[in-house]
């Protein structure tokens, strides 16, 4: 069975651009979670994504948002990048099944200069 | 207090020892608690997941839970060089969604 995959993997941005970056889970899995990942403050969640709706959101400004499509996809946008939005951005599926464990994709590495 | 704490510095440990790991959570309430290994610039990788007070094993990985006092625990055995990597504590602490709260990673150094 294919893992989660993510693109691009790598980014490069301006201050001020904004981007797409995009997620598809493991085949079956409808929920996908989103994580940043810095040196500084490891990996914090952002948000959670199921059957198309947002089910929880973490402690991020409203400039960090995503969506989910009904093939279970799912995208997050940042706009108005800053220089602290670089990170590892990382996407997790999971099925609805105890214990929920999230299987991570690659990750995304964003630069913003 | 931080949700989820691992507090322990860089673990050097000679190959073939046990690598000890531990993680302590604040919310009495959790449910699912798991540990991941990173490797360096890769992504976590899912290798033990626990629910229930007491021991899991899987291969020469041991999980241990109490939820009394809160902490989970992570034993390598015959440690190998190829576990050197960053071990991340996660725990799920709300039904109904999956939120995981990461601690900050312990790095585990296998010395040959």
């Amino acid at each position: 069975k294919a893992g989660v995959t993510q693109t691009p993997r790598y980014l490069i941005k301006t201050r001020g651009q904004q981007v797409t970056l995009s997620c598809s889970p493991i085949s079956g899995h409808r929920s996908v979670s989103w994580y940043q990942q810095t040196p500084g403050q490891g990996l914090q969640f952002l948000f959670e994504y199921f059957s198309e709706t947002q089910r929880n959101k973490g402690n991020f400004p409203g400039r960090f948002s995503g969506r989910q499509f009904s093939n279970s996809r799912s995208e997050m946008n940042v706009s108005t990048l800053e220089l602290g939005d670089s990170a590892l951005y990382l996407c997790a599926s999971s099925l609805e099944v105890r214990p929920y464990e999230q299987y991570f994709g690659p990750g995304t590495r964003l630069t913003v200069t | 207090q931080k949700e989820v704490e691992q507090n322990s510095g860089p673990l050097s440990v000679p190959e073939g020892a046990i690598a000890s790991l531990n993680c302590t959570y604040s919310d009495r309430g959790s449910q699912s608690f798991f540990w991941y290994r990173q490797y360096s610039g890769k992504s976590p990788e899912l290798i033990m997941s626990i629910y229930s007070n007491g021991d899991k094993e899987d291969g020469r990985f041991t999980a241990q839970l109490n939820k009394a006092s809160q902490y989970v625990s992570l034993l390598i055995r015959d440690s190998q060089p190829s576990d050197s990597a960053t071990y991340l504590c996660a725990v799920n602490m709300e039904w109904g969604n999956n939120r995981l709260a990461f601690g900050k990673g312990n790095q585990v150094v296998v010395i040959p």
